[in-house]
């Protein structure tokens, strides 16, 4: 089956830094990767879509340049989390969809996480 | 702006009973997702529903897809422990999106 993977998987920073996460398709090519939040006990909320080649396209509320996505590749998209506070703190998923051929054309396929603590 | 809305959002259940969660959606959609969540985890996917009245089934889990009604729902049949986790429905609505709206979650304890 497809998979996702993310790095780190846990990350403690101080505030004020920077911390960078990867997102990586393992077996397929995506064009398009999604990265979401999930605060304790709450759901999922989308902040981008990452497109291979271009800008990525940010929700409503989510500030760009704080967040910085760069889809590299069409194996890998990065998340910078920049000049970090502790409201940052979160658990940080991403998701991908095969470009072609491989699964279903649609499907979303997650990441296991990366666990941001801000100190 | 759609909204997704599930229930309940917590569920305690005895070993062996049945139960069902819902998930309400605000519009149209093109395809429903129903995912696991273990404590600490990501998400496991568990069903997509494509068509109205599709029904899908793995193991003690069945969903169902009513795009009229703009409801899907998750069905347990005979819990078991194994099965406590969070239960989350998405909708994708925009054809060739993909983005997904994830609903509010349900919290499931079954209890021995």
């Amino acid at each position: 089956g497809a998979v996702v993977s993310q790095h780190p998987s846990r990350v403690i920073c101080k505030s004020g830094t920077s911390v960078k996460i990867e997102c990586r398709s393992l077996d397929f090519q995506a064009t398009t990767m999604f990265w979401y939040r999930q605060f304790p006990k709450k759901s999922l909320m989308l902040m981008a879509t990452s497109n291979e080649g271009s800008k990525a396209t940010y929700e409503q509320g989510v500030e760009k340049d704080k967040f910085l996505i760069n889809h590299a590749s069409l194996t890998l998209s990065t998340l910078t989390v920049t000049s970090a506070h502790p409201e940052d703190s979160s658990f940080y998923i991403c998701s991908a969809i095969p470009s072609s051929g491989v699964e279903s054309s649609y499907e979303q396929y997650f990441g296991p996480g990366t666990r941001l603590t801000v100190t | 702006e759609l909204k997704v809305e599930q229930n309940p959002l917590f569920l305690s259940m005895q070993e062996g009973k049945n139960y069902t969660i819902y998930c309400n959606y605000s519009t149209t959609s093109d395809r429903l997702y129903w995912y696991r969540q273990d404590p600490g985890k990501s998400l496991e996917s568990l069903f997509v529903l494509l068509s109205n009245g599709a029904v899908k089934q793995e193991g003690r889990l069945m969903a169902s897809l009513d795009t009229k009604a703009r409801l899907s729902t998750l069905h347990i049949t005979a819990a078991v422990h194994d099965l406590s986790a969070t239960y989350f429905c998405a909708v994708d609505i925009v054809f060739g999106n993909e983005k997904l709206t994830f609903g509010t979650g349900t919290r499931l304890t079954i209890i021995p």
